[in-house]
């Protein structure tokens, strides 16, 4: 079955550092691998996706995310931290095997940056 | 242009109630998936519509839950009989087409308390 895994349940980081946030996948076929974002008591917004082509995707709000076939990860970066990044992020594959059309999501990933 | 619409944002009811939540899709998007979002839980695809179709149900639960889009109007989840193990925020989202890299768009959810 198409899955992704988030492993870390909370990230922390310091205004102004660079954050990354981890997606690894499992699929079979090609993976289509999306990237949203959850602020309290929000739906979700659609940041980025990786469909075909370059392994480095960029996203909305200065986010970008890295495509690594052989890592089999897709992990969410961002150069410099802002304190309103603070929220749920949420890595998703398209599931090919069962259905084209529903998302498969990880567990959720909190970012807290600190001032 | 106009998002995703949801409505109740909140929805209270009692044990044995019925609990009807609204979705409006993005204009012109035909294609509507509802998810259901458990306290401390990534998303769970539940159903997946079209106009006047059920495409995709493999998520929903058997009994008391139902859905619709039809030609008119907004889509509707239905849940007869609601308990609390019900309670959860529940998200539509639409998209123009049912391609492999269509991009999901999501409401701001409906968060259905069961008391």
């Amino acid at each position: 079955a198409q899955s992704v895994a988030q492993p870390e349940d909370q990230v922390n980081v310091a205004e102004g550092n660079p954050l990354t946030v981890k997606c690894t996948y499992s699929v079979s076929g090609n993976p289509y691998l999306f990237w949203y974002v959850q602020y309290p008591n929000r739906g979700l917004q659609f940041l980025l996706k990786y469909i075909t082509g370059d392994n480095l995707v960029k996203g909305s709000y200065g986010f970008e995310a890295e495509f690594n076939k052989s890592q089999t990860s897709f992990h969410l970066k961002k150069p410099s931290a802002l304190v309103s990044d603070s929220a749920l992020y949420f890595c998703a594959v398209r599931d090919l095997v069962t259905g084209f059309q529903k998302l498969v999501f990880g567990t959720g990933t909190r970012l807290l940056v600190s001032p | 242009n106009a998002g995703v619409m949801q409505n109740p944002r909140h929805l209270v009811r009692r044990r044995g109630q019925e609990a009807r939540l609204r979705c409006s899709p993005v204009k012109g998007h035909s294609h509507v998936y509802w998810y259901r979002q458990l306290p401390e839980e990534g998303l769970k695809f539940m159903v997946y519509l079209q106009k006047e179709n059920i495409i995709d149900e493999s998520g929903m639960p058997k009994e008391r839950f139902s859905a619709e889009f039809p030609k008119e109007g907004p889509s509707i989840l239905r849940i007869q009989q609601v308990v609390r193990g019900d309670s959860a925020a529940y998200f539509c989202a639409s998209s123009p087409q049912t391609g492999t890299t269509d991009t999901q768009y999501f409401g701001p959810g409906t968060r259905l308390t069961v008391l």
